[in-house]
């Protein structure tokens, strides 16, 4: 079974500063892809960024990157140049090779404070 | 181009009673998925839907049931509603044919409450 782990249950950062979002997951599979969603109080899942785990390089995707670390089984958001639409719930979310089912984190609640 | 659609918005229901979840997937995808968001957890899957069939299930109980139809739409059932269905339901859309994933989008959720 599959299991993500978020142990950060609230953050807080100062509007353009930078902040990294913790993850770990378990699984013993070896293909698989990671995902970070943003969940704003709207309550629509957004996808933020995604990680091919056969992929070696960091995605990115403007202000948004990842440290994708597949040996210790580590995915982090990092977010640069914080804005005040940037608060929200970030879940990290895992899904297997065959693309049927996330398995989602607890998530870590991001305040941008002014 | 509208996105995923979910209804109602909001419920309230009575423990015992059932309750149909509705969600019309984004034009061009023919699979949907549903989750179950407890407050202050992440989704829960429930089940996905394929060609009008359950394609994979999560660890819910046969209470929880639902339906594809033609047209691709999807609804879920929840019956003899406990309190601990309370939750945010999301439903997920996506085209099969084309893998993973950045193709999944979300609708806005159903609010269910059990009192």
């Amino acid at each position: 079974a599959q299991t993500v782990t978020q142990s950060q249950p609230e953050m807080s950062v100062q509007e353009a500063e930078t902040v990294t979002l913790s993850c770990t997951y378990d699984t013993s599979e070896n293909n698989y892809y990671l995902f970070w969603y943003k969940q704003p109080p709207s309550r629509q899942m957004i996808l933020v960024i995604r990680q091919e785990a056969y992929k070696q390089q960091n995605a990115t995707e403007n202000r948004f990157s990842v440290n994708f670390q597949k040996a210790a089984k580590s995915f982090s958001l990092k977010i640069s140049d914080s804005q005040l639409g940037d608060t929200a719930m970030y879940f990290c979310a895992f899904m297997s090779n065959t693309g049927n089912q996330f398995y989602f984190g607890t998530g870590t609640s991001l305040t941008v404070i002014p | 181009d509208a996105g995923v659609t979910q209804s109602p918005t909001h419920l309230i229901k009575t423990r015992g009673q059932q309750v149909t979840l509705r969600c019309s997937p984004k034009s061009g995808h023919d699979t949907v998925s549903w989750y179950q968001q407890a407050l202050g957890q992440g989704p829960q899957f429930i089940f996905q839907y394929y060609e009008e069939e359950e394609r994979q299930r999560g660890n819910f109980p046969d209470r929880f049931s639902g339906h594809q139809f033609p047209n691709y739409s999807s609804e879920l059932n929840v019956n003899a509603l406990l309190l601990g269905d309370s939750a945010l339901y999301l439903c997920a859309s996506s085209f099969t044919g084309t893998g993973i994933t950045n193709t999944i989008y979300f609708g806005e959720g159903s609010w269910l409450t059990v009192v």
